[in-house]
């Protein structure tokens, strides 16, 4: 059992490029969850998502930000156009069930971190 | 004001000597985790609790949903348990505390 895997784990971006983020959650596990960390503050919720269903995207910037989990395959997190304020450590974690289940312990990725130049 | 609240912010302490964080929050929740981030950047996630107390190891991590707090407690600390440790609230969307910067020393 690999964990939940994230890729790249540094990912480097100039200025209006595209950025995708890759998480696959632990097997078994179909809720994902995104989390922004900026360099010297706290962790911030993006989106979470189930097998091809956005549940909550409340944390999301309201564009260029995107998220998916399709059927098959990983989560992606998709950043269009970037801009410098981008740059952070984007974190997946993944859990069996969800809120409120009393049961959804998050397995957290190692991260990936985007620096736009 | 911060939804979640710790304390201390930092904390340095000597080996052997028990650690208390704290944590206040205001968001309703579904569960309360504690996360711990080691310097090389990766979360572990400690404990998910939504009542009363649960121990694993030298970690303790209590709950109080009528006064909206939790405590993290490490007994016999020790140098290895340097890390921020991270307090974290919600249902869906969780809302994380700051941190606590925690050093242990020699």
């Amino acid at each position: 059992n690999a964990g939940v895997m994230q890729n790249p784990r540094h990912l480097v971006r100039r200025r209006g490029q595209e950025a995708r983020l890759r998480c696959s959650p632990m097997k078994g596990h179909s809720h994902v969850y995104w989390y922004r960390q900026l360099p010297e503050e706290g962790l911030k919720f993006m989106v979470y998502l189930q097998k091809e269903n956005i549940i909550d995207e409340s944390g999301m910037p309201k564009e260029r930000f995107s998220a998916e989990f399709p059927k098959e395959g990983p989560s992606i997190l998709r950043i269009q156009q970037v801009v410098r304020g981008d740059s952070a450590a984007y974190f997946c974690a993944s859990s069996l069930s969800g809120p409120g289940s009393g049961a959804n312990v998050l397995t957290f990725g190692a991260g990936s971190r985007l620096t736009v130049l | 004001k911060n939804e979640v609240e710790q304390s201390p912010q930092n904390l340095t302490a000597q080996e052997g000597e028990f650690i208390t964080i704290n944590c206040s929050y205001s968001v309703g929740i579904s569960a309360l985790h504690w996360l711990q981030q080691h310097p090389g950047g990766g979360i572990v996630s400690l404990f998910m609790l939504s009542s009363g107390k649960k121990k694993h190891g030298r970690l303790i991590a209590t709950i109080n949903i009528q006064e909206k707090h939790s405590s993290l407690h490490i007994t016999a600390s020790h140098p290895r348990d340097s890390a921020v440790y991270i307090c974290a609230a919600g249902a869906d969307g969780l809302t994380f505390g700051k941190g606590t910067h925690l050093i242990i020393q020699p």
